[in-house]
């Protein structure tokens, strides 16, 4: 059974900061993985997507890497700025049929 | 439409009741997934369609749930005498397949008091 776990649960920066959030996976034999922000309140937003054959993904500020035998993968956010602030969640397709999610990290970025 | 439209936004329903829950995928998208996400968590996966059929059903957690797709576009989930535990905001998404990614809806916020 596919188990995602997301470090740290939750990060404060000031902004301007680079920083980066981890998602970990159990199982390595993965489709794809997804990286999605959520605002409170509201639905997910989908940030990108790495497909198991790549190692990274890059859109704006954000880049994406998948190491997928060791079963990690990173969001990069460069300079970071208060719009930034949300839930960050990572999605691991394992059989084609779901995505297993984590439980996130809650990211806010100060003035 | 442009995205995964979900309705309503939010419902309160009694103790007992029966309640179901509309999701419009995005046009064309044949994968369609519920979830369901408590306070905190991470969304929880319920059911899979491909096309109109379930093809992964296994996260409904007991026979109260039911989800239908008999065109292979709108799909219903249903609870049956639903209970305080299933108080939680319930996610819809789809995508074109799975080399593609996931679009969600907004959710519907489901309250049973």
């Amino acid at each position: 059974k596919q188990e995602v776990t997301q470090i740290p649960a939750a990060l404060s920066v000031p902004e301007g900061e680079n920083l980066v959030l981890n998602c970990s996976f159990t199982d390595s034999a993965i489709y794809n993985l997804q990286w999605f922000r959520q605002d409170p309140g509201k639905g997910l937003t989908s940030l990108l997507l790495i497909q198991s054959s790549q190692r990274e993904q890059t859109s704006g500020r954000l880049n994406a890497s998948l190491d997928k035998s060791s079963g990690r993968s990173t969001l990069y956010i460069a300079a970071s700025q208060p719009g930034d602030s949300a839930t960050y969640l990572c999605a691991v397709d394992t059989s084609g049929s779901r995505l297993t999610f984590g439980e996130g990290t809650q990211l806010t970025v100060n003035p | 439409g442009a995205g995964v439209s979900q309705t309503p936004s939010n419902k309160v329903t009694e103790k007992g009741k029966y309640v179901e829950l509309r999701c419009d995928p995005i046009s064309g998208h044949t994968a369609l997934y519920w979830y369901r996400q408590s306070l905190g968590q991470g969304p929880e996966f319920l059911i899979y369609f491909q096309g109109t059929g379930a093809a992964d059903d296994s996260g409904l957690p007991n026979d109260r749930f039911f989800a239908v797709r008999p065109e292979g576009s709108v799909s219903t989930l249903k609870i049956q005498r639903t209970e305080r535990g299933d108080s939680a905001v319930y996610l819809c998404a789809s995508r074109l397949d799975m080399n593609t990614e996931a679009f969600f809806g907004q959710g519907t916020r489901l309250t049973v008091v």
